[in-house]
């Protein structure tokens, strides 16, 4: 079955604990994104990857960190997680944005205490 | 930069009725176009997308959409509601710079 798989599914952490949420796909998508989503404010692109070792910022790329050392994985590394963090992440791939639909995994409801 | 506005927060359609959810963007040349719906507790799903050509766009679901350069809009519709249509409605831009901008959204209720 074609996924994107995330986890943790949920998470509750406290200030400053460095964390990993991973994404793989099985679909063999170039191109993968994270997003988070918050109330009022949609969703907001995080990082995105074209491809393997290709990586830049979306639109609120502070806190966060990507890496993208094969094509089914890119997992989202909290450093040092700060309350504003708080939300709900979401993991998306495509073959290409704009040939191709984005497919989400199921998101990861962060907290930070 | 690009910016989506869906300017309904919420909308509240009765089964069987018709419903519009209304989608502005702002950005200089023709975008790519796109509507994903949210089921509770779910990821996004693409309902449609429009690139080029004829400017109305069907969709899963018995979804369409209809853009309209002049207004800078890209409306979704569907002629009659059903109750599994209760969810979360996204509208998103993108741009030659692959990044994609999603709107506030919209939640739909339905009611029976």
């Amino acid at each position: 079955e074609a996924q994107v798989t995330q986890n943790p599914r949920y998470l509750i952490t406290v200030t400053g604990k460095k964390l990993t949420v991973t994404c793989s796909q099985n679909m063999n998508h170039e191109y993968m994104s994270w997003y988070r989503q918050d109330p009022g404010l949609g969703l907001r692109q995080i990082y995105y990857s074209m491809n393997v070792e290709v990586t830049d910022k979306g639109d609120v790329p502070e806190g966060y960190k990507v890496s993208r050392k094969e094509k089914r994985n890119f997992p989202l590394i909290l450093e040092s997680p700060s309350p504003n963090q708080t939300s709900l992440y979401f993991c998306a791939s495509s073959t290409g944005i704009y040939t191709g639909e984005l497919f989400f995994g199921e998101g990861s409801r962060l907290t930070v205490l | 930069a690009q910016s989506v506005t869906q300017p309904d927060i919420h909308i509240t359609v009765s089964e069987g009725a018709s419903l519009e959810l209304r989608c502005n963007y702002s950005y200089g040349a023709t975008p790519y176009l796109f509507w994903y719906v949210q089921s509770p507790g779910q990821g996004l799903q693409l309902l449609l997308k429009y690139f080029s050509g004829d400017t109305l766009v069907q969709g899963i679901k018995g979804f369409e959409a209809e853009f309209k350069r002049s207004q800078s809009s890209f409306n979704l519709r569907k002629p009659s509601v059903h109750w599994s249509d209760a969810a979360e409605y996204f509208c998103a831009v993108g741009v030659g710079d692959y990044k994609l901008s999603f709107g506030a959204g919209t939640t739909v209720t339905v009611r029976a």
